[in-house]
Protein backbone atom coordinates (compact mmCIF):
# COMPACT_ATOMS: atom_id res chain seq x y z
CA UNK A 1 0.00 0.00 0.00
CA UNK A 2 1.18 3.87 -0.50
CA UNK A 3 2.45 5.04 2.50
CA UNK A 4 1.98 8.68 1.06
CA UNK A 5 -0.61 9.36 -1.31
CA UNK A 6 -0.60 13.18 -3.17
CA UNK A 7 -3.84 12.80 -5.28
CA UNK A 8 -3.46 15.81 -7.06
CA UNK A 9 -0.62 15.67 -9.75
CA UNK A 10 -1.13 19.22 -11.09
CA UNK A 11 -3.08 22.78 -9.11
CA UNK A 12 -3.58 26.31 -10.74
CA UNK A 13 -4.06 28.88 -7.95
CA UNK A 14 -4.47 32.99 -8.81
CA UNK A 15 -1.82 35.01 -7.07
CA UNK A 16 -3.11 36.05 -4.04
CA UNK A 17 -5.65 33.24 -3.10
CA UNK A 18 -5.17 30.07 -1.25
CA UNK A 19 -4.77 27.13 -2.04
CA UNK A 20 -4.47 23.41 -0.39
CA UNK A 21 -2.65 20.62 -1.35
CA UNK A 22 -3.78 17.04 -0.24
CA UNK A 23 -1.83 14.63 1.50
CA UNK A 24 -2.68 11.53 2.99
CA UNK A 25 -0.64 8.77 4.49
CA UNK A 26 -1.00 5.44 6.07
CA UNK A 27 0.95 3.98 9.14
CA UNK A 28 0.30 1.48 12.51
CA UNK A 29 3.34 3.07 14.11
CA UNK A 30 1.90 5.94 16.80
CA UNK A 31 4.86 8.23 16.68
CA UNK A 32 5.71 9.56 13.05
CA UNK A 33 7.02 12.72 11.85
CA UNK A 34 5.30 14.38 8.55
CA UNK A 35 7.12 16.80 6.23
CA UNK A 36 6.41 19.44 3.19
CA UNK A 37 8.90 20.26 0.81
CA UNK A 38 9.01 22.19 -2.35
CA UNK A 39 11.28 21.73 -5.46
CA UNK A 40 10.98 24.52 -8.02
CA UNK A 41 12.49 23.36 -11.31
CA UNK A 42 16.26 24.24 -10.01
CA UNK A 43 16.00 20.76 -8.72
CA UNK A 44 16.87 21.72 -4.82
CA UNK A 45 14.56 20.28 -2.29
CA UNK A 46 13.41 23.43 0.32
CA UNK A 47 12.09 22.28 3.56
CA UNK A 48 8.29 24.10 4.46
CA UNK A 49 6.92 22.79 7.09
CA UNK A 50 6.89 19.77 9.71
CA UNK A 51 3.74 18.30 12.04
CA UNK A 52 4.79 15.55 14.45
CA UNK A 53 2.12 12.56 15.48
CA UNK A 54 1.68 13.78 18.64
CA UNK A 55 1.49 17.74 18.33
CA UNK A 56 -1.61 19.06 19.52
CA UNK A 57 -1.77 22.49 17.09
CA UNK A 58 -1.47 22.66 13.57
CA UNK A 59 1.82 23.73 12.28
CA UNK A 60 2.51 26.56 11.00
CA UNK A 61 5.38 28.70 9.18
CA UNK A 62 4.55 31.91 7.44
CA UNK A 63 2.43 31.56 4.83
CA UNK A 64 2.03 28.09 5.12
CA UNK A 65 0.13 26.06 7.52
CA UNK A 66 -0.44 22.21 7.90
CA UNK A 67 -3.87 20.82 8.27
CA UNK A 68 -3.52 17.81 10.42
CA UNK A 69 -6.15 15.69 10.82
CA UNK A 70 -5.01 12.80 12.24
CA UNK A 71 -8.03 10.33 12.56
CA UNK A 72 -8.29 11.04 8.66
CA UNK A 73 -4.72 10.34 8.14
CA UNK A 74 -4.48 13.46 5.99
CA UNK A 75 -1.72 16.74 6.22
CA UNK A 76 -2.65 18.84 4.00
CA UNK A 77 -0.48 22.04 2.92
CA UNK A 78 -2.50 25.03 2.84
CA UNK A 79 -0.30 28.22 1.20
CA UNK A 80 -1.87 31.40 2.02
CA UNK A 81 -1.53 34.47 -0.31
CA UNK A 82 0.30 32.50 -3.38
CA UNK A 83 2.85 34.08 -5.09
CA UNK A 84 4.21 33.76 -8.45
CA UNK A 85 7.82 32.10 -6.64
CA UNK A 86 5.39 29.52 -5.44
CA UNK A 87 4.99 27.59 -8.61
CA UNK A 88 6.71 24.36 -8.16
CA UNK A 89 6.65 20.99 -6.86
CA UNK A 90 5.15 20.08 -3.53
CA UNK A 91 6.28 16.97 -1.75
CA UNK A 92 4.73 15.29 1.33
CA UNK A 93 6.82 12.86 3.58
CA UNK A 94 6.99 10.70 6.21
CA UNK A 95 9.18 9.62 8.72
CA UNK A 96 7.97 6.55 10.96
CA UNK A 97 9.63 5.94 14.48
CA UNK A 98 12.89 5.44 14.89
CA UNK A 99 13.38 5.11 10.57
CA UNK A 100 16.23 7.27 9.59
CA UNK A 101 14.69 7.04 6.08
CA UNK A 102 11.54 9.57 4.65
CA UNK A 103 8.80 8.08 2.59
CA UNK A 104 7.78 10.74 -0.09
CA UNK A 105 4.94 11.29 -2.54
CA UNK A 106 4.62 11.63 -6.42
CA UNK A 107 4.56 15.27 -5.73
CA UNK A 108 2.32 18.48 -6.44
CA UNK A 109 2.61 20.75 -9.54
CA UNK A 110 1.68 23.84 -8.60
CA UNK A 111 0.98 26.87 -10.99
CA UNK A 112 0.23 30.49 -9.60
CA UNK A 113 -1.17 32.29 -12.31
CA UNK A 114 -0.73 35.93 -11.92
CA UNK B 1 29.64 25.85 4.87
CA UNK B 2 26.16 26.60 4.37
CA UNK B 3 24.34 23.58 3.39
CA UNK B 4 24.24 20.03 1.95
CA UNK B 5 27.17 19.81 -1.28
CA UNK B 6 26.78 17.31 -4.36
CA UNK B 7 29.52 16.71 -6.90
CA UNK B 8 29.71 16.33 -9.57
CA UNK B 9 26.05 18.18 -10.54
CA UNK B 10 26.03 16.27 -13.80
CA UNK B 11 27.47 13.16 -15.00
CA UNK B 12 27.06 12.03 -18.36
CA UNK B 13 28.14 8.61 -18.63
CA UNK B 14 27.92 5.00 -21.00
CA UNK B 15 26.29 2.24 -20.39
CA UNK B 16 28.62 -0.25 -18.42
CA UNK B 17 31.06 2.48 -16.84
CA UNK B 18 31.53 3.05 -13.33
CA UNK B 19 30.11 6.26 -11.68
CA UNK B 20 30.90 7.42 -8.02
CA UNK B 21 29.20 10.94 -6.80
CA UNK B 22 30.18 12.82 -3.32
CA UNK B 23 28.34 14.06 -1.02
CA UNK B 24 29.52 16.35 1.88
CA UNK B 25 26.71 17.62 4.34
CA UNK B 26 26.61 20.10 6.69
CA UNK B 27 29.67 20.03 9.00
CA UNK B 28 27.42 19.02 12.63
CA UNK B 29 24.76 16.66 11.05
CA UNK B 30 25.46 13.65 11.81
CA UNK B 31 22.77 11.71 9.95
CA UNK B 32 23.10 11.34 6.29
CA UNK B 33 20.77 9.95 3.26
CA UNK B 34 20.66 9.11 -0.48
CA UNK B 35 17.71 9.22 -2.28
CA UNK B 36 17.24 8.99 -5.91
CA UNK B 37 14.47 10.94 -8.10
CA UNK B 38 13.45 9.80 -11.53
CA UNK B 39 11.09 12.59 -13.39
CA UNK B 40 7.94 13.09 -12.12
CA UNK B 41 8.24 11.26 -9.73
CA UNK B 42 8.98 11.74 -5.11
CA UNK B 43 12.55 10.75 -3.94
CA UNK B 44 13.15 6.85 -3.07
CA UNK B 45 15.21 5.94 -0.46
CA UNK B 46 18.50 4.29 -1.25
CA UNK B 47 20.93 3.96 2.34
CA UNK B 48 21.37 6.11 5.38
CA UNK B 49 23.75 6.95 7.62
CA UNK B 50 24.50 7.90 11.10
CA UNK B 51 28.08 8.78 11.58
CA UNK B 52 30.04 6.52 9.77
CA UNK B 53 27.55 3.18 10.27
CA UNK B 54 25.38 2.53 7.31
CA UNK B 55 21.96 1.61 9.47
CA UNK B 56 19.48 1.16 6.41
CA UNK B 57 19.38 0.35 2.85
CA UNK B 58 16.98 -0.28 0.44
CA UNK B 59 15.84 -3.18 -1.27
CA UNK B 60 16.14 -0.84 -4.53
CA UNK B 61 19.63 -0.97 -3.64
CA UNK B 62 21.71 -3.45 -6.06
CA UNK B 63 24.48 -5.26 -5.67
CA UNK B 64 25.86 -2.63 -7.93
CA UNK B 65 25.25 0.22 -5.92
CA UNK B 66 27.87 0.63 -2.66
CA UNK B 67 27.96 3.78 -0.30
CA UNK B 68 30.57 4.77 2.23
CA UNK B 69 30.89 7.17 4.69
CA UNK B 70 34.61 6.47 6.17
CA UNK B 71 34.90 9.41 8.77
CA UNK B 72 31.28 9.58 9.28
CA UNK B 73 32.28 13.13 7.36
CA UNK B 74 31.57 12.93 3.15
CA UNK B 75 29.58 10.20 1.83
CA UNK B 76 30.27 8.55 -1.50
CA UNK B 77 28.27 6.73 -3.67
CA UNK B 78 29.11 4.40 -6.30
CA UNK B 79 27.13 2.50 -9.04
CA UNK B 80 29.15 0.22 -10.86
CA UNK B 81 28.45 -1.32 -14.56
CA UNK B 82 25.73 1.66 -15.15
CA UNK B 83 22.48 0.84 -17.57
CA UNK B 84 20.03 3.33 -18.66
CA UNK B 85 17.72 2.76 -15.89
CA UNK B 86 19.97 3.84 -13.47
CA UNK B 87 19.46 7.86 -14.85
CA UNK B 88 17.94 9.86 -12.31
CA UNK B 89 18.57 12.67 -10.04
CA UNK B 90 20.34 11.48 -7.20
CA UNK B 91 20.01 13.44 -4.13
CA UNK B 92 21.65 13.39 -0.69
CA UNK B 93 20.44 14.93 2.95
CA UNK B 94 21.46 15.44 5.96
CA UNK B 95 20.16 15.70 9.45
CA UNK B 96 21.27 16.88 13.15
CA UNK B 97 22.09 14.56 15.95
CA UNK B 98 19.96 14.45 19.02
CA UNK B 99 16.44 15.16 17.12
CA UNK B 100 14.57 12.81 16.11
CA UNK B 101 12.04 13.93 13.60
CA UNK B 102 13.88 16.74 12.09
CA UNK B 103 13.90 17.56 8.69
CA UNK B 104 16.51 16.49 6.68
CA UNK B 105 18.61 19.20 4.35
CA UNK B 106 19.29 18.23 1.16
CA UNK B 107 21.76 19.29 -1.65
CA UNK B 108 21.06 20.37 -4.71
CA UNK B 109 21.57 16.36 -6.62
CA UNK B 110 23.48 15.05 -8.70
CA UNK B 111 21.84 14.54 -12.08
CA UNK B 112 22.79 10.80 -13.86
CA UNK B 113 22.61 10.23 -17.47
CA UNK B 114 23.87 6.82 -18.84
CA UNK B 115 23.30 6.66 -22.61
Amino acid sequence: AQKITQTQPGMFVQEKEAVTLDCTYDTSDPSYGLFWYKQPSSGEMIFLIYQGSYDQQNATEGRYSLNFQKARKSANLVISASQLGDSAMYFCAMREGNAGKSTFGDGTTLTVKP
Amino acid sequence: DTGVSQDPRHKITKRGQNVTFRCDPISEHNRLYWYRQTLGQGPEFLTYFQNEAQLEKSRLLSDRFSAERPKGSFSTLEIQRTEQGDSAMYLCASSPPGVENTEAFFGQGTRLTVV
